[in-house]
């Protein structure tokens, strides 16, 4: 149980152009899913919360036009990346809270994003 | 203000060793601590989580981490090491008014060597 799923798992894309990461709770209802970002051999920053139904809250620091996040359903979370530059290259991990789960996350095998 | 240090980038240990990956907390009240695993190009694992009670946790994959709450440690130890442990070890301390934040520590590498 407590799967996440993450779709693609890279992409390339060219600079200028915008790109969706979608993240989807398998077997659960995922009221909050969260979207963070991972540099090599670092470790993940938080970038925003998002809750089903309602605006995304995010981190000081990050764009929100730049990285849209949509929290349609209680299973799928999106994270746009728009008019993408080549310091948007990351590594991007989703991790999701279930409506009756309150201490730990489950997280998507993450995205790996080169922008060229 | 909540965090995580992990004071050691890498931990090497032969196949068969017992292992430690440190971890040590600040936090204002009681922590809410977690150890995470990481493999290659892939996202986080849990493996166990201490909120209450017996200072010994036991989790996943033959690993266990005992609170200390006198040293604000958490480490993360396995009586005897698998090459395939070999993998990236986050430990995260979940925020005190803000259940949705997680601060993870900075990350160790562990290296098992047959």
């Amino acid at each position: 149980g407590a799967v996440v799923s993450q779709h693609p798992s890279w992409v390339i894309c060219k600079s200028g152009t915008s790109v969706k990461i979608e993240c989807r709770s398998l077997d659960f209802q995922a009221t909050t899913m969260f979207w963070y970002r991972q540099f090599p051999k670092q470790s993940l920053m938080l970038m925003a919360t998002s809750n089903e139904g309602s605006k995304a809250t995010y981190e000081q620091g990050v764009e929100k036009d730049k990285f849209l996040i949509n929290h349609a359903s209680l299973t799928l979370s999106t994270l746009t990346v728009t008019s993408a530059h080549p310091e948007d290259s990351s590594f991007y991990i989703c991790s999701a809270r279930s409506a009756g789960g309150v201490y730990e996350q489950y997280f998507g095998p993450g995205t790996r994003l080169t922008v060229t | 203000a909540q965090s995580v240090a992990q004071p050691e980038d890498q931990v090497n240990v032969a196949e068969g060793n017992p292992l430690t990956v440190k971890c040590t907390y600040s936090v204002s009240g009681n922590p809410y601590l977690f150890w995470y695993v990481q493999y290659p190009n892939r996202g986080l694992q849990f493996l166990l989580k201490y909120i209450t009670g017996d200072n010994l946790v036991k989790g996943s994959y033959g690993f266990e981490a005992e609170f200390n709450k006198s040293q604000t440690s958490f480490h993360l130890k396995k009586p005897s090491a698998l090459v395939s442990d070999s993998a990236l070890y986050f430990c995260a301390v979940r925020a005190l008014y803000n259940f949705n934040k997680f601060y993870f520590g900075s990350g160790t590498k562990l290296n098992v060597k047959p």
